[in-house]
């Protein structure tokens, strides 16, 4: 079983909707928690943090349960260009390397 | 360029030949990791270096594989003797320590390896 588990899709949702990804990890140990963002061919960047109180920037909500090791990503009003793939990623410290899960493919269609 | 810079972007080689890539990091980060992304999958991380010395390696790094970061600057990711399941995009990242938890990673553009 990996250590982060999401659903690879691919969600094909029309502009303007809501769509929203799940994540699980397995390492109780997990300290800190990520939602990663990768164009097809390009390099992953950073898209939000993840906190137990919520994290909200712009149409994008990010949500963390420690006790169900569950990650939400919730985007709203989609665009066009929101269309990529989405990963989650966790770390146990600041000591240990980032670990990804195998994202969750996201197509907004006009 | 700022960024964290890769070369070669893309690698065609034959089974058996060895290959080098190379990763220059952001100029004042002291952490550099290695990362393999295959078709379909999140990236997987293979090894890390703080300053100059590795710190940690995966045991997906067989003992083909070879990183080293001699001035804790630039670093060199080698494999020999490289079979087709070795065909992948290759990551460097960099960080600041203080800046790792709040994932403040920074990735090249990849090095893309094809093994025929």
């Amino acid at each position: 079983r990996k250590e982060v588990e999401q659903d690879p899709g691919p969600f094909n949702v029309p502009e303007g909707a809501t769509v929203a990804f799940n994540c699980t990890y397995s390492n109780s140990a997990s300290q800190s928690f990520f939602w990663y963002r990768q164009d097809c061919r390009k390099e992953p960047k950073l898209l939000m943090s993840v906190y137990s109180s919520g994290n909200e920037d712009g149409r994008f909500t990010a949500q963390l349960n420690r006790a169900s090791q569950y990650i939400s990503l919730l985007i709203r009003d989609s665009k066009l260009s929101d269309s990529a793939t989405y990963l989650c990623v966790v770390t146990h410290s600041g000591n240990t390397p980032l670990v990804f899960g195998k994202g969750t493919r996201l197509s907004v269609i006009a | 360029d700022t960024g964290v810079s890769q070369d070669p972007r893309h690698k065609i080689t034959k089974r058996g030949q060895n290959v080098t890539f190379r990763c220059d990091p952001i100029s004042e980060h002291n952490r550099l990791y290695w990362y393999r992304q295959t078709l379909g999958q999140g990236p997987e991380f293979l090894t890390y270096f703080q300053n100059e010395a590795q710190l940690e390696k995966s045991r997906l790094l067989s003992d083909r594989f070879s990183a080293e970061r001699p001035k804790g600057s630039f670093s060199t990711l080698e494999i020999q003797r490289t079979e087709q399941g070795d065909s992948a995009m290759y990551l460097c990242a960099s960080s600041l320590i203080g800046e790792a938890d709040a994932g403040g990673y920074t990735f090249g553009s990849g090095t893309r390896l094809t093994v025929v």
